[in-house]
């Protein structure tokens, strides 16, 4: 069981390009997330996912598109990458349902630190 | 909207000694959960505790536990013998509960972390 998996770890980016960040789950997690964390800031929700083919913004979207195309998948794509864009990422996901538990926990992915130059 | 604060920005403890991480928070709900996330320097985010709003009794996992106080809106973490691998940040988050009231209750509000350093 391999859990949520993010790819790259790492990557170096120059302002103005493009990139995606991958993240898979293997657990059949209705519900899938993306976080940023900056320095002092704790971690700030970005986008989420509730199904293959439902997606809404979060706190901070800007920046930042998502598609959900299968349940397992939800990348996260910067089309046109800025230095406060410099951040760890991290993708999270868990079951979802009608009455929220306390059950339904987040598991997280090792994380995606992107630097933007 | 649900706010989290943690006061204190870097903690420290004496290796076996006890040590105590403030939460508070903010929110118009009554039925709702709180967790700790511990982040060591690998990055991986760990669920330490979690608490539900409707419960009284205090969570306890292990050497680690809670104080939840939900009229003073509070929720401590306290972690007892402490050893070097506590070593990490901590963080408090807070989530919404109860009848599902759209995708967004999924959401966790994170504070901004406390950096707790063990001396040995």
């Amino acid at each position: 069981n391999a859990g949520v998996t993010q790819t790259p770890k790492f990557q170096v980016l120059k302002t103005g390009q493009s990139m995606t960040l991958q993240c898979a789950q293997d657990m059949n997690h209705e519900y899938m997330s993306w976080y940023r964390q900056d320095p002092g800031m704790g971690l700030r929700l970005i986008h989420y996912s509730v199904g293959a083919g439902i997606t809404d913004q979060g706190e901070v979207p800007n920046g930042y598109n998502v598609s959900r195309s299968t349940t397992e998948d939800f990348p996260l794509r910067l089309l046109s990458a800025a230095p406060s864009q410099t951040s760890v990422y991290f993708c999270a996901s868990s079951y979802s349902g009608q009455r929220l538990s306390g059950a339904n926990v987040l598991t997280f992915g090792a994380g995606s630190r992107l630097t933007v130059l | 909207a649900q706010t989290v604060t943690q006061s204190q920005p870097e903690m420290s403890v004496q290796e076996a000694e006890t040590v105590t991480l403030s939460c508070t928070y903010d929110t118009s709900e009554s039925d709702y959960y709180l967790f700790w996330y511990k982040q060591p320097p690998s990055r991986q985010m760990i669920l330490v505790i979690r608490q539900e709003a409707y419960k009284q009794q205090n969570a306890t996992e292990n050497r680690f536990s809670v104080n939840f106080q939900k009229a003073a809106k509070s929720f401590s973490l306290k972690i007892s013998d402490s050893q070097l691998g506590d070593a990490a940040m901590y963080f408090c988050a807070y989530r919404s509960g109860g009848t599902y009231s759209g995708a967004g209750s999924y959401q966790l509000t994170f504070g901004k972390g406390t950096k707790l350093s063990v001396i040995p």
